[in-house]
């Protein structure tokens, strides 16, 4: 089974302090998506990597970074967490969408299981 | 039962019945398309895709219609099981850009009850 796995399920952090959230995928898949979910508005994504050291921003990249060092991890992180950064935090996997060699964009996304963060 | 998505955000659905869940994109040159359907708790779970040049698609009592002509994506669940409560989320994306991002809808709840 494919797997995604977030390091934290639950964090409580105070305004003002660097927050980390980790993310390793076994699936040798390229692709990896960072994506924030609140209620009524869905998932929107920050950040994502289609290939080591690589990263695009997403649709609400401010306030955040990341970083791809290895395939399989993909880390978030929020130098100076704020309130309005208090939500559930998903990230994602996928393989790469080919036809006839061309690129076309990411395939199905495995989610984690996603890490509630509070920030006081 | 039938919803439609944003404007009423909860399904609620006779165990045993067929379950209409829409969606209307907003995007007229997305080509791919998603289902998703996320349990209290976890992380969202892929259910069924299709491509714009298709209409239709069946899964294990899922189907999913595309009527590209008015921007709507349904899924139907079949004989509607307590399992199947959950939000449901259609994500459309547009491959033929460079680099394709999926972007989610809202998510409609679906409640089934005995």
């Amino acid at each position: 089974d494919v797997k995604v796995t977030q390091s934290s399920r639950y964090l409580v952090k105070r305004t003002g302090e660097k927050v980390f959230l980790e993310c390793v995928q076994d699936m040798d898949h390229e692709n990896m998506f960072w994506y924030r979910q609140d209620p009524g508005l869905g998932l929107r994504l920050i950040y994502f990597s289609y290939d080591v050291k690589m990263k695009e921003k997403g649709d609400i990249p401010e306030g955040y970074s990341v970083s791809r060092e290895k395939k399989e991890r993909f880390s978030l992180i929020l130098e100076s967490a704020s309130t309005n950064q208090t939500s559930m935090y998903l990230c994602a996997s996928s393989f790469t969408l080919r036809a006839s060699g061309r690129v076309e964009g990411a395939g199905e996304l495995f989610f984690g299981e996603g890490s509630r963060l509070t920030v006081l | 039962g039938e919803s439609v998505g944003l404007h009423l955000p909860t399904l609620s659905v006779q165990e045993g019945d067929n379950s209409i869940i829409n969606c209307a994109y907003s995007n007229s040159a997305s080509d791919y398309f998603i289902w998703y359907k996320q349990e209290s708790g976890k992380g969202p779970q892929f259910i069924i895709d299709i491509r714009s040049n298709m209409d239709k698609r069946q899964g294990q009592r899922v189907t999913v219609l595309l009527n590209k002509t008015v921007k709507h994506l349904s899924l139907q669940i079949a004989a509607t099981q307590p399992g199947d409560s959950a939000v449901y989320f259609c994500a459309e994306n547009i491959l033929s850009d460079s680099w394709g991002k999926l972007q989610f809808g809202a998510g409609t709840q679906v409640v089934v009850t005995p």
